[in-house]
């Protein structure tokens, strides 16, 4: 069974960036998945931030666009997160999850835990 | 961007009841509509992927209706374990988008 672990910094600060790992095992990340980072501020809903297949083809929301970088790395085999130029709005917990690349509008089916990220000073 | 807005935000129920929470996507999205369970301190579990499919391990008394724009998700026979926030997903296009999360709370 495919498990997902995220980690890294617990603590940024503003104008910094963010950085964030998740670890794929049960599965390869050059596997047919999209792999997808979803973020959820403290106490509210789901953000899709965006995607990544292993070829290189990624999608973000164009919300924040600009400020991601989302890669693989095959021979770790996983994923990672960049945004910068961080506010206190990027407080969040930072979900990957996977869905399937070549069924059309797959739903997320394996998730991680989740790495919660503050910014602050 | 397609925006989805769940109903009821918040529903208190109790156990046996049988609760039925709806998803209306801005624009058509086909079936491409897939239902979450998130418990407290817990990540999102899927439980009903395009619209009507049982993922695995969700519970029969979890079912799903709907395509276009209009979507539902009910719950027969409510159990204690079912207290959780729910949410709606469209993958259909970018970017994909949740609704804001029913939060059902057990009497």
């Amino acid at each position: 069974q495919m498990q997902l672990q995220e980690s890294g910094p617990g603590l940024v600060k503003p104008s910094g960036t963010l950085s964030l790992t998740c670890v794929v095992s049960g599965d390869s990340v050059s596997s047919g998945n999209w792999w997808t980072w979803v973020r959820q501020p403290p106490g509210k809903g789901l953000e899709w931030i965006g995607e990544i297949f292993h070829s290189g083809i990624t999608n973000y929301n164009s919300s924040l666009k600009s400020r991601v970088t989302i890669s693989v790395d095959k021979s770790k085999n996983q994923l990672s997160l960049k945004v910068n130029s961080v506010t206190a709005a990027d407080t969040a917990l930072y979900y990957c999850a996977t869905r399937h690349y070549y069924y059309h509008g797959s739903a997320l089916n394996y998730w991680g835990q989740g790495t919660l990220v503050t910014v602050s000073s | 961007e397609i925006v989805l807005t769940q109903s009821p935000d918040f529903q208190s129920v109790t156990p046996e009841e049988k609760v039925t929470i709806t998803c209306r996507a801005s624009q058509a999205i086909g079936t491409n509509l897939h239902w979450y369970q998130q418990k407290p301190d817990q990540s999102p579990k899927l439980l009903i992927q395009y619209a009507s499919q049982s993922f695995s391990g969700a519970p029969s008394r979890f079912s799903g209706s709907g395509s276009g724009t209009d979507f539902s998700l009910t719950i027969n026979s409510l159990e204690a374990e079912d207290a959780a926030t729910y949410y709606c997903h469209q993958s259909s296009s970018l970017p994909h988008t949740f609704g804001q999360g029913t939060k059902l709370e057990i009497k």
